[in-house]
């Protein structure tokens, strides 16, 4: 399968612990995006990286949210001190910008419940 | 910053019936509008996109429409098939954003009868 992968699908946590989820793009995409989803909501922008650089954070991303992209390759999302308010669906996206192309492909996103 | 407005939220039409879902935005500079498809627990797919120097664009069953002026773009499927219903959102992404970013609409649930 050569679309964008996200592991884990499921996490459950409670309240106050630290998760980490990874995003691993299509190969020759060179932007990432990080998108949340509550129920019955369109996805939200969280932030994006253009290789290895992160160029904008939402005001959505409080400062418990950090996000890595070390190599311009996978990326990792972390979460310290979950919330209930975390829990929501958390959605990677890519896309290749070096082609001209806007299209963005998701994977098929983390479910974070935090208990 | 953008604001992109979906409506209905909800859908349901007679298998073989057309179904439209129109969504405004607020940002005259945006210039890509893409239109996804989400299934019940799976990711969200891109099914049709169109851009500001186009006025319709057209694939198979699906076509999207744009109207500048009116800063609304519209989604028609036609002939529509029980394997259509899902969860639709459209998206804009402003031209001045060098981030690319999508803003999404609240999602229209079409039903398709059978």
């Amino acid at each position: 399968d050569t679309g964008v992968s996200q592991d884990p699908r499921h996490k459950i946590t409670k309240r106050g612990q630290n998760v980490t989820f990874r995003c691993d793009p299509i190969s020759e995409h060179n932007r990432l995006y990080w998108y949340r989803q509550t129920l019955g909501q369109g996805p939200e922008f969280l932030t994006y990286f253009q290789n290895e650089a992160q160029l904008e954070k939402s005001r959505l991303l409080s400062d418990r949210f950090s996000a890595e992209r070390p190599k311009g390759s996978f990326s990792t999302l972390e979460i310290q001190r979950t919330e209930q308010g975390d829990s929501a669906m958390y959605l990677c996206a890519s896309s290749n910008r070096t082609s001209g192309s806007y299209e963005q492909y998701f994977g098929p996103g983390t479910r974070l419940t935090v208990t | 910053g953008e604001n992109v407005e979906q409506h209905p939220s909800t859908l349901s039409v007679q298998e073989g019936d057309s179904a439209v879902i129109k969504c405004t935005y607020s940002d005259s500079a945006s210039n890509y509008f893409p239109w996804y498809k989400q299934e019940l627990g799976k990711r969200p797919q891109l099914i049709i996109d169109i851009r500001s120097n186009v006025g319709e664009k057209k694939d198979q069953r699906i076509a999207v429409t744009l109207n500048k002026t009116a800063k609304h773009f519209s989604l028609h499927i036609t002939e529509t098939q029980p394997e259509d219903s899902a969860v639709y959102f459209c998206a804009a992404t402003p031209l001045g954003d060098s981030s690319y970013k999508l803003i999404f609409g609240s999602g229209t649930r079409l039903l398709v009868r059978p």
